[in-house]
C-alpha cells in the first residue's frame, strides 16, 4: 500500500523550531517530487514547499521562505521539514504529498499538527 | 502568483442533486488543474488531474472539465459519502496555490 506518513509535529514556543518528517512506505520515494502543504485550523490548504526527484530543485512559498527547509532522504525513504523561527501564524496541520507527474498530490499523509504559542 | 477563485464557497444539496464548483484562475494554467475532496479531520484525497481525469478508485459521478482560466467539478448525482470540502489545485507555476474551498452541505 503507497502511504505517507508524518511526525515531528508539536507544541513550538515562537521562535522556536521543530523538524518534521515524512517516510515512505510502498513506493521508492527517489521516483517523485514531493511537497508540504499546511493547513490553519478551519481554514484552507496552503503549499509551502517542493523538492524534486534529484533535490536540486526546490522552491517555498514567500510565508516560510528563510525560516523553513526542505530536504530528502531516498536512502531512508523519507522527506524532512527543519521549521525555525515560528510564528503563531505557522500553526497548522502540515501534511506531506507525493507529486503525481506533474498534474496533482497524491497521496497525502495524515498530518502532523504544530503548535505555536508561549 | 495565480490566484484561484472557487464559486460557490458553500453549498447546500440534497442528495441526488447535480452540483458544480467552479475555479476560476487569474491566468491561463492550460490544464494544470487538480480538485481534491476533503473531509473533516482527514487529509484531501486526489478526485480529478489534468482539469478532467478522474483518478483510479473514483467514482465515475465525479468529472472535470476545462482549459485556460475557467475549471469545473461536477458530481452528476450527489451521494451521502460526498459532502465535503472540495479544492482547486494549480501546478502550472511556483507558488502553487489553491482555491480557497467549497463547502458541499446537506440540505
Amino acid at each position: 500500500e503507497v502511504q505517507l506518513v508524518e511526525s515531528g509535529g508539536g507544541l513550538a514556543q515562537p521562535g522556536g523550531s521543530l523538524r518534521l518528517s515524512c517516510i515512505a512506505s510502498g513506493f521508492p520515494l527517489s521516483s517523485h517530487a514531493m511537497n508540504w502543504v499546511r493547513q490553519a485550523p478551519g481554514k484552507g490548504l496552503e503549499w509551502v514547499s517542493y523538492i524534486s526527484t534529484s533535490g536540486d530543485l526546490i522552491y517555498y512559498a514567500d510565508s516560510v521562505k528563510g525560516r523553513f527547509t526542505i530536504s530528502r532522504d531516498d536512502a531512508k525513504n523519507s522527506l524532512y521539514l527543519q521549521v525555525n523561527s515560528l510564528r503563531a501564524d505557522d500553526t497548522a496541520v502540515y501534511y506531506c504529498a507525493r507529486g503525481l507527474y506533474i498534474y496533482a498530490y497524491s497521496p497525502w499523509g495524515q498530518g502532523t499538527l504544530v503548535t505555536v504559542s508561549s | 502568483d495565480i490566484q484561484l477563485t472557487q464559486s460557490p464557497s458553500f453549498l447546500s444539496a440534497s442528495v441526488g442533486d447535480r452540483v458544480t464548483i467552479t475555479c476560476r484562475a487569474s491566468q491561463g494554467i492550460s490544464n494544470y488543474l487538480a480538485w481534491y475532496q476533503q473531509k473533516p479531520g482527514k487529509a484531501p484525497t486526489l478526485l480529478i488531474y489534468a482539469a478532467s481525469t478522474l483518478q483510479s478508485g473514483v467514482p465515475s459521478r465525479f468529472s472535470g472539465s476545462g482549459s485556460g482560466t475557467e475549471f469545473s467539478l461536477t458530481i452528476s448525482s450527489l451521494q451521502p459519502e460526498d459532502f465535503a470540502t472540495y479544492y482547486c489545485h494549480q501546478l502550472n507555476s511556483f507558488p502553487r496555490t489553491f482555491g480557497q474551498g467549497t463547502k458541499v452541505e446537506i440540505k
